[in-house]
């Protein structure tokens, strides 16, 4: 069974830009939740999407947004870039949010902001 | 917002050494997990704790979900050096359900031959 896909593995951008962020989820997960992994803050929750419907959202600004397709493949777009938001973004699948479906993450996409 | 305190920060043991970290919090997790990551990938799971005082192995680790659900602790038992990453806790919220969680900032384990 294929494990969670992310695209690209690495991406560098200037301040300003805008980035789109893809995921494919392990084949049968519903829910497609974004984390954005930085030194100083460690992992924190962006966002989680469930049967293409944004169903949780943590505390970061408008400019990060994402959205989920009906094949539950889900993509994760930040504009106007900053520095801070050079991190590692995670993205992970779990079927629906049972207590025995646990997170099953990604590798991530290496975002680089100059 | 909820927070977890990982400790230690970061340990460098012996091979065959056994190794113990935790987390603890000031709230009440339904749920607990515990990632190991290695470079260059992503958090994997190593074992899921569902009930106040639940003791789950798998292979040589141990983990356990503490009875006031607000800690929990992971022992690794005569390691390797394949051990070596960063381990993370996380905790769930209520109604079982894992898709937000909130991790510690992780115990980085280094393994010496």
């Amino acid at each position: 069974k294929a494990g969670v896909t992310q695209t690209p593995r690495y991406l560098i951008k200037t301040r300003g830009q805008q980035v789109t962020l893809s995921c494919s989820p392990i084949s049968g997960h519903r829910s497609v939740s974004w984390y954005q992994q930085t030194p100083g803050q460690g992992l924190q929750f962006l966002f989680e999407y469930f049967s293409e419907t944004q169903r949780n959202k943590g505390n970061f600004p408008g400019r990060f947004s994402g959205r989920q397709f009906s094949n539950s493949r889900s993509e994760m777009n930040v504009s106007t870039l900053e520095l801070g938001d050079s991190a590692l973004y995670l993205c992970a699948s779990t079927l629906s949010g049972p207590r025995d479906s646990p997170l099953h993450f990604g590798n991530g996409t290496r975002l680089t902001v100059t | 917002g909820q927070q977890l305190n990982q400790s230690p920060q970061s340990m460098f043991i012996q091979e065959g050494e056994d190794v113990s970290m935790n987390c603890t919090s000031s709230s009440i997790f339904n749920t607990w997990l515990w990632y190991k990551q290695e470079p260059g990938e992503g958090p994997v799971l190593l074992i899921a704790l569902y009930k106040a005082g639940e003791l789950t192995s798998n292979g040589r680790l141990t983990a356990q979900f503490g009875i006031t659900r607000k800690d929990s602790f992971l022992n690794i038992s005569a390691s390797i050096p394949s051990d070596v990453g960063i381990y993370f806790c996380a905790g769930g919220p209520s109604g079982g359900s894992n898709y937000k969680l909130t991790f510690g900032k992780g115990t980085l384990l280094t393994v010496n031959p």
